[in-house]
């Protein structure tokens, strides 16, 4: 059985370029997180996606940033006219259900770096 | 707001020794779930360890235990028979409450595993 997958693993963007980042969660699992590292810290919660449905973007910010996770296909973070403040480590993580039952498992990371 | 605290930056154990990493939460909810994560030089978030607040008796996986102390707030990692593989940054996280996505991390513990 696959891991969370993502792609690509780096990425590098002039300022105002666009991000799109990939997910594809593990078989059987219906939802979807988003988590963004600053160098030096912690993971900080973006979104929550089932299929087709945000549940929860309180940690998204309010512009440039959007997520989806279509009926088909992988979940999808993007993020327009990045600035260099965006460059971080973005994780994806997906469970079968919500966490609070269940582990969930985080991918590889894909590393966004602005110049 | 719910937080997480690591209060020790960095630590190192010699190979073979037991280490304990600290933790401690804050949280107005009466059930929720903390975890530890592992996020070794390869960068990828490995979950190590999972407590949920209802059960009484402290999780355990092989080298791995925890010391919970919900009225203290508190939630140590032990690590037994330290081995250099145990290189890596330790998250401790808890779930938001209310919420079925949004893990609160901690910033982290750099552990150093010397031979």
């Amino acid at each position: 059985n696959a891991g969370v997958m993502q792609n690509p693993r780096h990425l590098v963007r002039r300022r105002g370029q666009e991000a799109r980042l990939r997910c594809s969660p593990m078989k059987g699992h219906s939802h979807v997180y988003w988590y963004r590292q600053l160098p030096e810290e912690g993971l900080k919660f973006m979104v929550y996606l089932q299929k087709e449905n945000i549940i929860d973007e309180s940690g998204m910010p309010k512009e440039r940033f959007s997520a989806e996770f279509p009926k088909e296909g992988p979940s999808i973070l993007r993020i327009q006219q990045v600035v260099r403040g965006d460059s971080a480590a973005y994780f994806c993580a997906s469970s079968p259900r919500g966490i609070g039952g269940n582990t969930i498992y985080f991918g590889e990371g894909s590393w966004l770096t602005v110049v | 707001a719910q937080t997480v605290t690591q209060s020790q930056p960095e630590m190192s154990v010699q190979e073979a020794e037991t280490v304990t990493l600290s933790c401690t939460y804050d949280t107005s909810e009466s059930n929720y779930y903390l975890f530890w994560y592992k996020q070794p030089p390869s960068r990828q978030m490995i979950l190590v360890i999972r407590q949920e607040a209802y059960k009484q008796q402290n999780a355990t996986e092989n080298r791995f235990s925890v010391n919970f102390q919900k009225a203290a707030k508190s939630f140590s990692l032990k690590i037994s028979d330290s081995q250099l593989g145990d290189t890596a940054m330790y998250f401790c996280a808890s779930l938001k409450g209310g919420s079925q996505g949004n893990l609160i991390f901690g910033k982290g513990t750099k552990l150093s595993v010397k031979p």
